[in-house]
């Protein structure tokens, strides 16, 4: 079993609809969570974070944590071209060390 | 926000030669930083913890004889690639903690696409 597991897509959406990107982890200790996007052949940027059960929501995106059932997920409210991209799933492990999922490939179609 | 520069953007380089990589944190002291590989379509694979001062940790299947990892100051950390093969040729990305946020907040350079002909 992967440690961050990810539907690798890609994930097709029209454009102005909710996009909802979904991860599970595996580590129980794990307390911190990320999601990161990246375009292609550039490096990782953090979107958002979060640390404790609920829904965080920072501008058209919300990140949703459930550590009972060990479940991330992230929505992207007015989905826009420019949000195609890979969205990457990530946890702070227990191990100290952050652990990333494969990606999702997210696709906004006019 | 805590920015992170690497250099060289891409590299060419033949088999057999060696290849160094710098991560520079610009505006904070870096007493950890991490290097990631990525291959095309994957995720982020940590290689190795780099701690000032100190030797590098490295992950499990990572050559540490290969992938050499100096970080001699708190500003800087290198990767070198040494005896490279088609094989290498990858992404490689350098990310940096500030010791004055939180342990789980990482600061990740542009990254540095390495071709082995």
């Amino acid at each position: 079993q992967k440690e961050v597991e990810q539907n690798s897509g890609p994930l097709s959406v029209p454009e102005g609809a909710i996009a909802s990107l979904n991860c599970t982890y595996s580590d129980r200790g794990s307390q911190s969570f990320f999601w990161y996007r990246q375009y292609s052949g550039k490096s990782p940027e953090l979107i958002m974070f979060i640390y404790s059960n609920g829904d965080k929501e920072d501008g058209r995106f919300t990140a949703q944590l459930n550590k009972a059932s060990q479940y991330v997920s992230l929505l992207i409210r007015d989905s826009q071209p420019s949000d195609s991209a890979t969205y990457l799933c990530a946890v702070y492990s227990s191990a100290s060390k952050i652990i990333f999922g494969s990606g999702t490939r997210l696709s906004i179609r006019p | 926000g805590a920015v992170v520069s690497q250099h060289p953007s891409w590299v060419i380089c033949k088999s057999g030669t060696s290849v160094k990589i710098e991560c520079r944190s610009l505006d904070f002291q870096a007493t950890t930083m991490f290097w990631y590989r990525q291959f095309p379509k994957q995720s982020l694979m940590l290689m190795a913890t780099s701690n000032e001062g100190s030797k590098a940790t490295y992950e499990q299947g990572v050559e540490k004889d290969k992938f050499l990892i100096n970080h001699a100051s708190l500003t800087l950390s290198t990767l070198t690639v040494t005896s490279a093969h088609p094989e290498d040729s990858s992404f490689y990305i350098c990310s940096a903690r500030d010791p004055r946020g939180r342990p789980t907040e990482q600061y990740f350079g542009p990254g540095t696409r390495l071709t082995v002909t």
